[in-house]
């Protein structure tokens, strides 16, 4: 059965702490994401990475960074997290190609006191 | 840029019937692929249709049927036949075709509740 793996599903974090979110996937797909859930905004891309060492930025990028020293496992960073950094985080990942979907992680529920 | 709109926050339907969630979708390539998620209470993400910009015909998966009205730009989902268990958050998403670094946009979402 194909897996994305999300580290924590529940995180409690202080303002200015750094946060680690950790994704690991065992389909051996290039391609891995980092995507935000609010109410009414949907999911935004972060960042992604669609090789080892490589990434880029999606759309809303400022306060996080990333990072991928392995293709299985995709980290997500945030330096000095804040109270509007409070949110849903999912992990993707998919393989190369044009009609392939993603597969999501259960995500990681992060609140920021 | 890419987007996605999804115009209904919530939808009822009676079990048993048909429910159309709208998706409309902006767009200045030619070549793309779009797609719907269904998100339950859980939180998982799970995959139920695609639908690429040069397929002739409408996708199809079980109860699950894409209108794909390209002129439109529109790839509504219809469930058929309602079931309890279709009560979930459903995406509508979008992904131009470059080879590499392509990216899922994604719309606000539509809370979808069947009533018995």
């Amino acid at each position: 059965d194909v897996k994305v793996t999300q580290s924590s599903r529940y995180l409690v974090k202080r303002t200015g702490e750094k946060v680690f979110l950790e994704c690991v996937q065992d389909m051996d797909h290039e391609n891995m994401f980092w995507y935000r859930q609010d109410p009414g905004l949907g999911l935004r891309l972060i960042y992604f990475s669609y090789d080892v060492k490589m990434k880029e930025k999606g759309d809303i990028p400022e306060g996080y960074s990333v990072s991928r020293e392995k293709k299985e496992r995709f980290s997500l960073i945030l330096e000095s997290a804040s109270t509007n950094q409070t949110s849903m985080y999912l992990c993707a990942s998919r393989n190369r190609g044009y009609t392939g979907e993603l597969f999501f992680g259960e995500g990681s529920r992060l609140t920021v006191l | 840029a890419q987007k996605i709109t999804q115009t209904q926050p919530g939808m009822f339907v009676q079990e048993k019937e048909a429910v159309t969630l709208d998706c409309t979708y902006d767009t200045s390539d030619p070549s793309y692929g779009l797609f719907w998620y269904k998100q339950p209470s859980s939180g998982e993400m799970i995959f139920l249709i695609y639908q690429g910009s040069y397929d002739q015909q409408n996708a199809t998966e079980g109860r699950y049927s894409l209108n794909f009205q390209k002129a439109r730009k529109s790839a509504n989902l219809v469930i058929s036949a309602s079931q309890l268990g279709d009560s979930a958050m459903y995406f509508c998403a979008m992904r131009d075709q470059k080879e590499y670094g392509n990216k899922l946009v994604f719309g606000a979402g539509t809370i979808l509740r069947v009533k018995s």
